[in-house]
């Protein structure tokens, strides 16, 4: 039972437009949500993250947003980049928990 | 920074064999996990420690094992590695407490079952 959903497996965009990545969650006690980028060979990296409090972060050129009425999240990243490209896992966790749900990712392809 | 190293980057062995996989952190953080990814599935919990000799299962603890002897190491171990077993595997470390649940990555561990 995938919790965390990532439905879109590859998006690509072209370079200066904006990459909105989507993530839908299903357990409600999720309250802390994070994205992770991933390069081949290595492993993820901390991208951005949100608690339940806010319905927007952003960081630079990062910004996700939470809706949690409607359990989704999204990351749009603006201007996209060349290197941007790679992929996106979404991740979910109750804010004591610590234990961490993450999507099937999505791999971001920016063309110059 | 955090630091999180993984034993080995590439390995290649046999159905049947016993496989060793370690993990080692610097930032004294309580929480370690082990993952595996696989394509279009992304990455599904193993096991996790949230503090040394404890241990839970995470989704798919079958065929696995793991040891936290010391805070810093945190190790997974296929008894009897199977064909199915190939993927990456990748160990994370995070502190535990609300609201910190940021995990860091290691580089992942390749590994081929023939």
């Amino acid at each position: 039972d995938q919790q965390v959903k990532q439905n879109s497996p590859s998006l690509s965009v072209q370079e200066g437009r904006i990459s909105i990545l989507n993530c839908d969650y299903t357990n409600s006690m999720f309250d802390y949500f994070l994205w992770y980028k991933k390069y081949p060979a290595e492993g993820p990296t901390f991208l951005i993250s949100i608690s339940s409090i806010k319905d927007k972060n952003e960081d630079g050129r990062f910004t996700v947003f939470l809706n949690k009425s409607a359990k989704h999240l999204s990351l749009h990243i603006v201007p996209s980049q060349p290197g941007d490209s790679a992929v996106y896992f979404c991740a979910a966790s109750d804010y004591n928990n610590n234990d961490m749900r993450f999507g099937a990712g999505t791999r971001l392809t920016v063309k110059p | 920074d955090v630091k999180v190293t993984q034993s080995s980057r590439y390995l290649v062995k046999r159905t049947g064999e016993k496989v060793f996989l370690e993990c080692v952190q610097d930032m004294d953080h309580e929480n370690m996990f082990w993952y595996r990814q696989d394509p279009g599935l992304g990455l599904r919990l193993i096991y996790f420690s949230y503090d040394v000799k404890m241990k839970e299962k995470g989704d798919i603890p079958e065929g696995y094992s793991v040891s936290r002897e010391k805070k810093e190491r945190f190790s997974l171990i296929l008894e009897s590695a199977s064909t199915n077993q190939t993927s990456m595997y990748l160990c994370a470390s995070s502190h535990r407490g609300m609201g910190q649940g940021t995990q860091y990555f290691g580089p992942g561990t390749r590994l081929l079952v023939l």
